[in-house]
Order: C-alpha cells, then sequence, then structure tokens
C-alpha cells in the first residue's frame, strides 16, 4: 500500500537543528494535507495544499514551511526545532470527489 | 469553527460483545462523517463514512448513524474480535471533505 508514501519513519535529531520530511502520492489527488499526532494522539491538521496552492495554515509557527514542488509531493520543512516538536506528523491527500482521506505511514519526530 | 467532541475517550468490550463510540459536532453546515482506525503504531485509515443525506449506514460488523438534529453521529461495532482493538477518530467537515475536524479518538480495546 504506497498510495501515500512519506520519509523517514523515523527522526531523531538534537534541538536547534532544521529537518525536512518528504511526502509523496500516486493517487492524482489534488489536495495534500499535513497532520500532527501528539503524545495524546490527537490528530491536528497544520497545512493543507491544493494544486500547490496553500489553503489552509492553522496557527503552526513560522519554523514549519511546506513546500510543494508538484501537486503529487508535499514536503515539511521544521526550522531550529524544539523539543515540543516531538510527535508524529502524518502526510494525506483527498480524493478528487473531495471526500476520502488517505494518510501516509507517518514520522515519528523524537527532538532531544 | 467546526469542534468535535468524542466518547468514551477508553473503552474495553469483551470479545464478541458490541462496543459504540459517539461524537458530537457544532457546525450544522458539516455534511460528511468519516471514522478513522489506527492500529498501534500505523496510519489511520478509513473504515466507514456517512453523508449528511443518509441516516444510517452498515457494512459488515460495523454501521454508523447519524442524528443531524442533533448533531451527533455513532459507530457500531457488534461482534468484537481482537483485531478490532485500536484508536478510533471521528471526523466532520463541510463540502464533502474539506477541513476535516477529528474528534480527539478512542481506545477501544477488546479483550479475549
Amino acid at each position: 500500500d504506497t498510495a501515500v508514501s512519506q520519509t523517514p519513519k523515523y527522526l531523531v535529531t538534537q534541538m536547534g537543528n532544521d529537518k525536512s520530511i518528504k511526502c509523496e502520492q500516486n493517487l492524482g489527488h489534488d489536495t495534500m494535507y499535513w497532520y500532527k499526532q501528539d503524545s495524546k494522539k490527537f490528530l491536528k491538521i497544520m497545512f493543507s495544499y491544493n494544486n500547490k496552492e496553500l489553503i489552509i495554515n492553522e496557527t503552526v509557527p513560522n519554523r514549519f514551511s511546506p513546500k510543494s514542488p508538484d501537486k503529487a509531493h508535499l514536503n515539511l520543512h521544521i526550522n531550529s526545532l524544539e523539543l515540543g516538536d516531538s510527535a508524529v506528523y502524518f502526510c494525506a491527500s483527498e480524493g478528487q470527489e473531495g471526500e476520502k482521506l488517505f494518510f501516509g505511514s507517518g514520522t515519528q519526530l523524537s527532538v532531544l | 469553527g467546526e469542534n468535535v467532541e468524542q466518547h468514551p475517550s477508553t473503552l474495553s468490550v469483551q470479545e464478541g460483545d458490541s462496543a459504540v463510540i459517539k461524537c458530537t459536532y457544532s457546525d450544522s453546515a458539516s455534511n460528511y462523517f468519516p471514522w478513522y482506525k489506527q492500529e498501534l503504531g500505523k496510519r489511520p485509515q478509513l473504515i466507514i463514512d456517512i453523508r449528511s443525506n443518509v441516516g444510517e449506514k452498515k457494512d459488515q460488523r460495523i454501521a454508523v448513524t447519524l442524528n443531524k438534529t442533533a448533531k451527533h453521529f455513532s459507530l457500531h461495532i457488534t461482534e468484537t474480535q481482537p483485531e478490532d482493538s485500536a484508536v478510533y477518530f471521528c471526523a466532520a467537515s463541510i463540502d464533502y471533505g474539506q477541513n476535516f475536524v477529528f474528534g480527539p479518538g478512542t481506545r477501544l480495546s477488546v479483550l479475549p
């Protein structure tokens, strides 16, 4: 099942570092998202890209920046990592009919 | 904006019993209500969904009911099995898929 794939699966890094998480979908979807799942399992939307245009930004710190080279990719760059950034980050893409959300396998980020 | 609440936060049932998880939403404009199952260490996956023009939908052992007037919807799992153990998330969205808002999740444990 590689419809939505993200890498790396695990990312361990020091505070203050800059890191990127990559996401690719081969479903031909127009909209992709980044979600953050904290230790309490809450799923919070971070960004949404539709045809390379940012359409949602849920008050995420500007240390986080999504970058979409094309509609099949939505990468997440994080600058100056902080302890509180530790979480699982899920990429997702949305069906053409505007309904079903497909998630990537997640990236577990640990900031030490 | 939309707010989705979910109860209970944890649920333990004996194998073979039924499990019910309830969600309420705040925005009467929401018209699409999916349920996601997340097994330990894996991605959330869609298990069933319902649109606002339908009151009930069933797929084998799982069913979802929607009460638009009361703004709540429920997931029903019958004849539970150990593999049903997971965290279940409800969600609500407007315009059939835009701006998904997730509930906080319910951890279901099916005891053998």
